[in-house]
């Protein structure tokens, strides 16, 4: 089974403060996806990356940065944290067959004072 | 650029009557269609998928939908719902660059049984 963890299940932290994301991977999967999910608006990708060092922004890239200095291992940065980025991140890498599934990790839920 | 519509935030059955959640996408040519289950405070899991063939596809857990091109349309469907069905289901769109599947999410359908 595939298996994606997220570094913690709940985050509090206050504005301002440089935060950090970490999502592990363990099948050595080439691509990596963190997302946003806010009632209402689904997930919403924040940026991708297709291999090491390697990354694009996706739809909502502003207030966020990402590093993938590991193969397996892709983090989130909020380099300082605002009320509006509390919300519900997801992690998740594309395998399957044919690479076309992708594996959410459980999620973690960072609330910003 | 693709999107996805999931008409109903919320939707309210009583067990053991049938279930269809609507979904309906933009896309510029054939898509490939998820649908995926997230229980509270997990991640998603996948239900079953659409890339090409037979237009009713089957899934996990009893789940069922069918493509229907005409409608732009991803419906899914369960004969029977059982109370652990009670969770938030989502439609996505996937659309293939450099990054292999890029999905497009809906807002999400949150599904009520009532006993």
């Amino acid at each position: 089974d595939v298996k994606v963890t997220q570094s913690s299940r709940y985050l509090v932290k206050r504005t301002g403060e440089k935060v950090f994301l970490e999502c592990v991977q363990d099948m050595d999967h080439e691509n990596m996806f963190w997302y946003r999910q806010d009632p209402g608006l689904g997930l919403r990708l924040i940026y991708f990356s297709y291999d090491v060092k390697m990354k694009e922004k996706g739809d909502i890239p502003e207030g966020y940065s990402v590093s993938r200095e590991k193969k397996e291992r892709f983090s989130l940065i909020l380099e300082s944290a605002s009320t509006n980025q509390t919300s519900m991140y997801l992690c998740a890498t594309l395998g399957g067959l044919a690479a076309n599934e992708q594996f959410f990790g459980p999620g973690t839920r960072l609330t910003v004072l | 650029a693709q999107s996805v519509t999931q008409p109903d935030i919320h939707i309210t059955v009583s067990e053991g009557a049938s279930l269809e959640l609507r979904c309906n996408y933009s896309y510029g040519a054939t898509p490939y269609l998820f649908w995926y289950v997230q229980s509270p405070g997990q991640g998603l899991q996948l239900l079953l998928k659409y890339f090409s063939g037979d237009t009713l596809v089957q899934g996990i857990k009893g789940f069922e939908a069918e493509f229907k091109r005409s409608q732009s349309s991803f419906n899914l469907r369960k004969p029977s719902v059982h109370w652990s069905d009670a969770v938030e289901y989502f439609c996505a769109v996937g659309a293939l660059n450099n990054a292999g599947n890029m999905l497009t999410f809906g807002g999400g359908t949150r599904l009520m049984v009532k006993p």
